[in-house]
């Protein structure tokens, strides 16, 4: 069955510091995976997407993932963070099963300390 | 582009009573998603259109709940005699049906079954 998994419900850090967010896959077909962000009182929207052209994917704000197949990854990192960037994020995979069908993790709270 | 709207808001009803919400995608967007999302967990995915026709719907949604999108504009989804357990935002999303597929969210409605 297809699945993702987030580690780590929330993750604290400091203004500056790396943030690396984590995000495992399992499926039986080469997914397309997607991270979306969901901010205070906000509809989700995307960060970024893996569409098989490249392994490292970049996104809005400053953020990236690597795709991995052989640790079947998919982690989100920013070099810095910033105070902005507080908010949920998910992480999601597509998969065609005759229609399409997303399946996000449980999501991951980000809070970025002063 | 006004983006994904969906009313109402906010929905308050007593258990066994009969709701209705409404979607309204992005323009000439072909596709369109159902999600429930409680709290501390992702989307979880309820159905998805292709234009007007219903392509995949989980089997977690029991035969209370059923959506449609007439005429492959806005969608509505239905929840018959509703349960405390169907409490939970319901998101709505669309996307213009290039794989991989970005959606684009609404803000959700709320619903809280007493």
């Amino acid at each position: 069955a297809q699945s993702v998994t987030q580690l780590g419900s929330h993750v604290s850090v400091s203004e500056g510091a790396l943030v690396l967010l984590r995000c495992n896959y399992s499926s039986s077909v080469p997914p397309y995976l997607f991270w979306y962000v969901q901010y205070p009182n906000q509809g989700l929207q995307l960060l970024l997407k893996y569409t098989s052209a490249a392994t490292l994917v970049k996104g809005i704000n400053g953020f990236e993932a690597e795709f991995k197949k052989s640790e079947t990854s998919f982690h989100l990192t920013k070099p810095s963070a910033h105070m902005s960037d507080a908010a949920e994020y998910f992480c999601a995979v597509m998969l065609y099963t005759g229609g399409f069908k997303t399946i996000f993790g449980a999501g991951t709270r980000l809070f970025v300390k002063a | 582009d006004t983006g994904v709207s969906q009313n109402p808001r906010h929905k308050i009803t007593k258990r066994g009573q009969n709701v209705t919400f409404r979607c309204d995608p992005i323009s000439e967007h072909n596709r369109l998603y159902w999600y429930r999302q409680t709290l501390g967990q992702g989307p979880e995915f309820l159905t998805y259109f292709q234009n007007e026709a219903q392509l995949e719907k989980s089997r977690l949604l029991s035969d209370r709940f059923s959506a449609e999108r007439p005429k492959g504009s806005f969608s509505t989804l239905e929840i018959q005699r509703t349960e405390q357990g169907d409490s939970a935002m319901y998101l709505c999303a669309s996307s213009p049906g290039r794989v991989p597929d970005t959606q684009y969210f609404g803000p959700g409605t709320r619903l809280t079954v007493l």
